[in-house]
């Protein structure tokens, strides 16, 4: 049971360059999230999909797109990569959207570095 | 826009002492979650809080949160050298019809042994 997995776990890009950052989930969960981690300020909700075929814009949006390709898998893509994105990223699922009631589990995180 | 500060920031102690960190803000929270972050990895949930008042324990961590459903603090006893890590808290943004979690910026916990 591997949880959440992301790909790749470390990345270097050139500002313009552009790439996808992949998750999986093998645990059949609904939602699904991207987050950035950046120091001293927390985690920030890039976008995330309550359920399959639905995604929304979280709290930093711009600059990324997403794609719920099917149930296990939630993609991140950056057209043009500028040096504010680099960050750390971490995707996240759970079994249904509200923290409320879902434990959020997340993956080891894909270090990025703009230049 | 609702904010969540956690302090202090940074706190590096010895084995054995007792230390509590905070996380506070002006606004009201359906529930609140604690994680713990190690180098390298994702943050792991340690305990949600839904009700004002409410206290959990996890061995020797002790949550709370307050009547007002505006703050949460984390208590360890006898802290150990596995306790140092990155905590965070999250505030479940609910209150407002959304999925999102608000999050603190952390405290960096080193146990020193």
């Amino acid at each position: 049971n591997a949880g959440v997995t992301q790909t790749p776990k470390f990345q270097v890009l050139k500002t313009g360059q552009s790439m996808t950052l992949q998750c999986a989930q093998d645990m059949n969960h609904n939602s699904m999230y991207w987050y950035r981690q950046d120091p001293g300020m927390g985690l920030r909700l890039i976008y995330y999909s309550a359920s399959e075929g639905t995604t929304d814009k979280g709290e930093v949006p711009n600059g990324y797109n997403v794609s719920r390709l099917n149930k296990r898998e939630f993609s991140l893509r950056l057209e043009s990569a500028a040096p504010s994105q680099t960050s750390v990223y971490f995707c996240a699922s759970s079994e249904g959207p509200s923290p409320h009631y879902y434990e959020q589990y997340f993956g080891p995180g894909t270090r990025l570095t703009v230049t | 826009t609702q904010l969540l500060e956690q302090s202090p920031q940074f706190l590096s102690i010895q084995e054995g002492e007792n230390l509590t960190v905070y996380c506070n803000s002006s606004s009201v929270f359906s529930s609140l979650q604690w994680y713990r972050q190690e180098p390298g990895e994702g943050p792991v949930l340690l305990v949600t809080v839904v009700t004002g008042g409410e206290v959990k324990k996890l061995k020797r961590l002790t949550f709370q949160f307050g009547d007002a459903r505006k703050d949460s603090s984390l208590h360890i006893t006898a802290a150990q050298p596995g306790d140092t890590g990155l905590y965070l808290c999250a505030g479940d943004g609910l209150m407002d019809s959304n999925y999102q979690l608000i999050w603190g910026a952390g405290t960096k916990l080193i146990i020193k042994p």
